[in-house]
């Protein structure tokens, strides 16, 4: 069973555009949801991360929303660029308790944005 | 500091075949992770160690074996290496400090390419 579903698989964006990538999860006790990013022939990375207390974290261009009551959350990559062509994944866990650090990743988004 | 690494890079088996992927980090971090990336599944947890001297089984432990030699080195073992192994494995690391204290991110190795033929 999937613990986290992320939609859609691919997407592609025009340059200057907005990418939208969405996650939903079922179980509640997760308290922590990452989004991982991850270039061609690389290992994935830490983009941007929000725990459920706030509803929305900016970092730049990269946007967090999170809907508790819905359980989902998504990505919003503002002024897309091609450099933003990557993997994209969300991610959850539970901070403390016995799984200890254990991520839950959706199945990845491949995000193209054209120059 | 040169992070998460891991060897080989590249490694082509034949169907029966054992062999050891080896990661090791540099950050001091307690806990270690074996994952498994194939096309339109994600990563996908094999093993993990949450400090030195444990192990605990993931998503996908059938087929594997994994080895905390000491907290820096965390190795996967394919003992009898099947066609559906084929895949990318990934290492993380991250400090767990305990169930009272706050994550810190996973940091993730290079990859080793397996091709089971």
């Amino acid at each position: 069973q999937q613990q986290v579903k992320q939609s859609p698989q691919s997407l592609i964006v025009q340059k200057g555009g907005i990418s939208i990538i969405n996650c939903a999860y079922e179980n509640t006790a997760f308290d922590y949801f990452p989004w991982y990013q991850q270039f061609p022939g690389k290992g994935p990375a830490l983009l941007i991360a929000i725990r459920p207390d706030v509803s929305e974290k900016k970092e730049g261009r990269f946007t967090i929303s999170f809907n508790k009551s819905a359980k989902q959350f998504s990505l919003h990559i503002m002024d897309s660029q091609p450099g933003d062509s990557a993997t994209y994944f969300c991610a959850a866990s539970i901070e403390g308790g016995s799984t200890l650090g254990r991520l839950y990743f959706g199945r990845g988004t491949q995000l193209t944005v054209w120059p | 500091n040169a992070g998460v690494t891991q060897t080989p890079k590249f490694q082509v088996l034949k169907t029966g075949q054992s062999m050891t992927l080896q990661c090791a980090q540099d950050m001091n971090h307690n806990s270690m992770y074996w994952y498994r990336q194939d096309p339109g599944m994600g990563l996908r947890l094999i093993y993990y160690s949450a400090s030195e001297g444990t192990t605990d089984k993931g998503e996908v432990p059938n087929g594997y074996n994994v080895s905390r030699l000491n907290k820096r080195e965390f190795s996967l073992r394919l003992e009898s290496a099947a066609p559906s192994q084929t895949s990318v494995y990934f290492c993380a690391s991250s400090e767990a400090l305990g169930a009272d204290r706050p994550l810190y991110e996973q940091y993730f190795g290079p990859g080793t390419r397996l091709t089971v033929t």
